[in-house]
């Protein structure tokens, strides 16, 4: 069974840029989370979708969305880069939803905004 | 808001020896717990979990204990192994929430 496909593994981007980052959940997956990661700061939520809806979303501005496909891949994007927002970015997947049970994490997406 | 908090950014042992990470929170709804770990330029990985419904939970060297009124959990390894080095992330959620993480706390395992 494939595990959660994360794309592009490393980008760099300058300020002002905007990135689009892709997640292809387990096989028979629903629910996509995503999550930012920085030194220190663990793993915060990003938002979850589950059939194409946005289920629960984190406090993250407005320049961060997201949206599910049909066929359960997901893509995050962010708008108008600032030097912060470079981290590790991951996604995850489960069978049921990011609060119950056991998620699947990627590889993650590293960006470094210059 | 931190609702899920790992105090120790950092633990070393010697191989052989036990390794007790812990974690607190703050948010009484949690009612499901769970520890991740997470080796460099690889996703997180399911290690253990626990209900609130339960105070301890075992599979085979790793054993997640849940003290409810304090608020905290903990989670132990024995024997330690070197194989055990990496971050692990202590994880919560509520019912129709999303999945808190802490900051994570690096294990090294000395041979």
């Amino acid at each position: 069974k494939a595990g959660v496909t994360q794309t592009p593994r490393y980008l760099i981007k300058t300020r002002g840029q905007q990135v689009t980052l892709s997640c292809s959940p387990i096989s028979g997956h629903r629910s996509v989370s995503w999550y930012q990661q920085t030194p220190g700061q663990g793993l915060q939520f990003l938002f979850e979708y589950f059939s194409e809806t946005q289920r629960n979303k984190g406090n993250f501005p407005g320049r961060f969305s997201g949206r599910q496909f049909s066929n359960s891949r997901s893509e995050m994007n962010v708008s108008t880069l600032e030097l912060g927002d470079s981290a590790l970015y991951l996604c995850a997947s489960s069978s049921s939803g990011a609060y119950t049970g056991e998620l699947f994490f990627g590889e993650g997406s590293r960006l470094t905004v210059l | 808001d931190q609702q899920v908090k790992q105090n120790s950014p950092s633990l070393s042992v010697q191989e052989g020896r036990i390794s007790i990470l812990n974690c607190d929170y703050t948010n009484s709804m949690f009612d499901y717990f769970l520890w991740y770990k997470k080796y460099p330029a690889e996703g997180p990985t399911f290690l253990i979990s626990i209900s609130s419904i339960k105070d301890k939970n075992e599979d085979g060297r790793f054993t997640v204990f849940l003290n409810k009124s304090a608020k905290h959990l903990s989670l132990h390894i024995v024997p330690s192994q070197p194989g055990d080095s990496a971050v692990y992330f202590c994880a919560a959620s509520a019912d129709d929430d999303d999945m808190r993480f802490g900051a994570g706390t690096r294990l090294t395992v000395k041979p």
